[in-house]
């Protein structure tokens, strides 16, 4: 059973174009981190999210990203305008504060043409 | 100099076998080490974590920690072709923050049967 759900799967979108990765935890924790990984790449840190803030962010992580969590549950991934070297895996994962384990979502494939 | 360094692979053992996977980082602040496994396209899944140096063992995998080489190691014993899958390992300190993982780049392993 997957600590984090993501939507969608797989998406397939066009250069310049916004993108939408969702990520929902199975149950409440404060602690999130998006990450990506690019084919045959290593896994890489986007940002970290804890108490409804970016706690710290890496350099990929620049003004054409922003995460939110709109609702206070779903645990948002926007990409403004996409370019073709954003296409990667991206994952969600969630924090355990107290032994600073980190459990991975499914993941989104994203495809940009 | 990288921040952690993994042999990619790909490795191949006889159904059976013992194996062993390696990791040696460069950055002595970090604490904590985990080992997940990868499918293809598929989110890592944690399979070990260990904070102090010394062997942690659960089932048929044992991950060691050596910090005054920087090395650490994950062994499985009566390796199954249900084993077949990239293997990562990733670190984190205290200092960093947020807690967000640094990966190796993951060693592709096939159990033959």
């Amino acid at each position: 059973e997957p600590e984090v759900t993501q939507t969608p799967s797989h998406q397939v979108t066009q250069m310049g174009q916004e993108v939408i990765l969702r990520c929902v935890p199975i149950s409440n924790h404060l602690y999130f981190y998006w990450y990506r990984q690019i084919l045959g790449q290593k896994v890489e840190f986007l940002v970290s999210f804890y108490n409804n803030e970016i706690s710290e962010k890496s350099e990929i992580f620049d003004d054409q990203f922003s995460v939110e969590r709109p609702d206070g549950s779903n645990f948002t991934l926007k990409i403004r305008s996409t370019k073709l070297e954003d296409s990667a895996m991206y994952f969600c994962a969630r924090g355990d504060r107290l032994t600073y384990e980190q459990y991975f979502g499914p993941g989104t494939r994203l495809t940009v043409t | 100099q990288k921040e952690v360094e993994q042999d990619p692979g790909p490795l191949s053992v006889p159904e059976g076998a013992i194996v062993s996977l390696n990791c040696t980082y460069s950055n002595s602040a970090f604490q904590y080490f985990m080992w997940y496994r990868q499918y293809s396209r598929k989110g890592p899944e944690l399979l070990m974590y260990t904070y102090s140096s010394g062997n942690k063992e659960d089932g048929r995998f044992t991950a060691q920690v050596d910090k005054s080489s920087k090395y650490i190691s994950l062994f499985i014993r009566d390796s199954q072709p249900s084993d077949s899958a990239t293997y990562l390992c990733a670190m984190t300190s205290s200092g960093a923050g947020s807690y967000q993982l640094t990966f190796g780049k993951g060693t592709k392993l096939s159990v033959i049967p």
